[in-house]
């Protein structure tokens, strides 16, 4: 069975760092690219970026570049999204999701891992 | 970036209605358009990929149309477990851009 595990709820403090991670199972991880998802309190989803574990080649959307760092560790098949100094404004619901399917359609998605950064 | 137009924003119906959702794509993604539900406090569903394909396991009421940079996605009879909110998602070229999404109230 195809699964992507995320790690567990986040309470951080502005200018903090951080890392998440999404861990697959169930398949070849380096087969399909792995993506990260954002969804703001209430919000619609925004595609962050995604990478091939494979060689770590990387695509990230305009809005994301240089605020967060994707990146994957294929020996333990576990993908990450890292931020080197958080806002408040990065409160939100981070999904991992394997984009597998016909079209490159996201066809497996983590369980969202809740970040929330306050003072 | 290509830009992803959903209408509408939301939409109130009932049991055993039709319901159409659109999605227009700001330049031409070659069919690659895929729709997804989100439940409240769970991960979006793939439904639909490459416009018109039914993902494994999805009901046949679900059904996804195209005619060049505009998509349609159809509910041919609403169920109580469709009440939910829908996002359409082109994957031609990255960022991989979600149209706004749409939520199904019941009427």
């Amino acid at each position: 069975e195809v699964q992507l595990v995320q790690s567990g709820v986040e309470v951080k403090k502005p200018g903090e760092s951080l890392e998440i991670s999404c861990k697959g199972s169930g398949y070849s991880f380096t087969t399909y690219w792995i993506g990260w998802v954002r969804q703001l309190p209430g919000k619609g989803l925004e595609w962050m970026g995604i990478i091939n574990p494979g060689d770590s080649d990387t695509r990230y959307n305009s809005s994301f570049q240089g605020q967060v760092i994707i990146s994957a560790d294929k020996s333990i098949s576990t993908a990450y999204l890292h931020w080197t100094s958080l806002k408040a404004s990065d409160t939100a619901i981070y999904y991992c999701a394997r984009q597998g399917g016909g079209s490159v359609s996201i066809d497996y998605w983590g369980q969202g891992t809740l970040v929330t950064v306050s003072s | 970036d290509i830009q992803m137009t959903q209408s509408p924003s939301s939409l109130s119906a009932s049991v055993g209605d039709r319901v159409t959702i659109t999605c227009r794509a700001s330049q031409n993604i070659n069919n690659y358009l895929n729709w997804y539900q989100q439940k409240p406090g769970k991960a979006p569903n793939l439904l639909i990929y490459a416009a018109s394909s039914l993902q494994s396991g999805v009901p046949s009421r679900f059904s996804g149309s195209a005619s060049g940079t505009d998509f349609t996605l159809t509910i041919s009879s609403l169920q109580p477990e469709d009440f939910a909110t829908y996002y359409c998602q082109q994957s031609y070229s990255p960022p991989y851009t979600f149209g706004q999404g749409t939520n199904l109230e019941i009427k």
